[in-house]
């Protein structure tokens, strides 16, 4: 099966500094990314969408200019959570969507990265 | 009204036990379905996606109704190993490639 790896896995840093998240598409190439935040015993939400090459599409309540996203080449995404606060720690997981074999909609996701802002 | 709504849980039943999730959503442009399985502090697997016609995967079997806009899934002869979170899970609309999760219905089985 299709294999998304995130790194890193575990980030603890302090408030007002920034933390950048890798997805990277290990075995095949997406050409869209999601970026996903998940607070505890909350459903996953989905923050933005990212197209190889292009701007990524940000969901309402999202800020685009404090959640920068990369995507520059079809296996590799980036998420830089800027000026990070305490209220920024979340489980971060991205997904890739792989097209073709008729299952166009299925999405593969990272193992996640935990955020933690003192 | 939530665009996924599931069972609250959490659900706590003997190994061997049969027991069914509910879920509804909201978005009639919906076209795929999913159910996902999100064990503690990881990421969500796909279990199994849900067509109209129903589907079986051995001991799991989903059903779909699009009248009522009702997803389920059934899980019979529970394993330990079941223990975990099953998440609903739908397209934002049509042609979108989007999903759309609920927040879970916690599972565990007991020895």
């Amino acid at each position: 099966g299709a294999v998304v790896s995130q790194h890193p896995s575990r980030v603890i840093c302090k408030s007002g500094t920034s933390v950048k998240i890798e997805c990277r598409s290990l075995d095949f190439q997406a050409t869209t990314m999601f970026w996903y935040r998940q607070f505890p015993k909350q459903s996953l939400m989905l923050m933005a969408t990212s197209n190889e090459g292009s701007k990524a599409t940000y969901e309402q309540g999202v800020e685009k200019d404090k959640f920068l996203i990369n995507h520059a080449s079809l296996t590799l995404s980036t998420l830089t959570v800027t000026s990070a606060h305490p209220e920024d720690s979340s489980f971060y997981i991205c997904s890739a969507t792989h097209w073709g074999g008729g299952r166009s909609y299925e999405q593969y996701f990272g193992p996640g990265t935990r955020l933690t802002v003192t | 009204r939530k665009e996924v709504e599931q069972d609250p849980g959490p659900f706590n039943v003997p190994e061997g036990a049969t027991v069914a999730f509910n879920c509804t959503y909201s978005n009639s442009a919906s076209q795929s379905f999913f159910w996902y399985r999100q064990d503690c502090r990881k990421e969500p697997k796909l279990l199994m996606s849900v067509y109209s016609s129903g589907n079986e995967d051995g001991r799991f079997t989903a059903q779909l109704n699009r009248a009522s806009q009702y997803i389920s899934l059934l899980i019979r002869d529970s394993k330990l190993s079941d223990s975990a979170t099953y998440l609903c899970v739908v397209t934002s609309g049509a042609g979108s490639y989007q999903l759309t999760f609920g927040k879970g219905t916690k599972l565990s089985v007991i020895p």
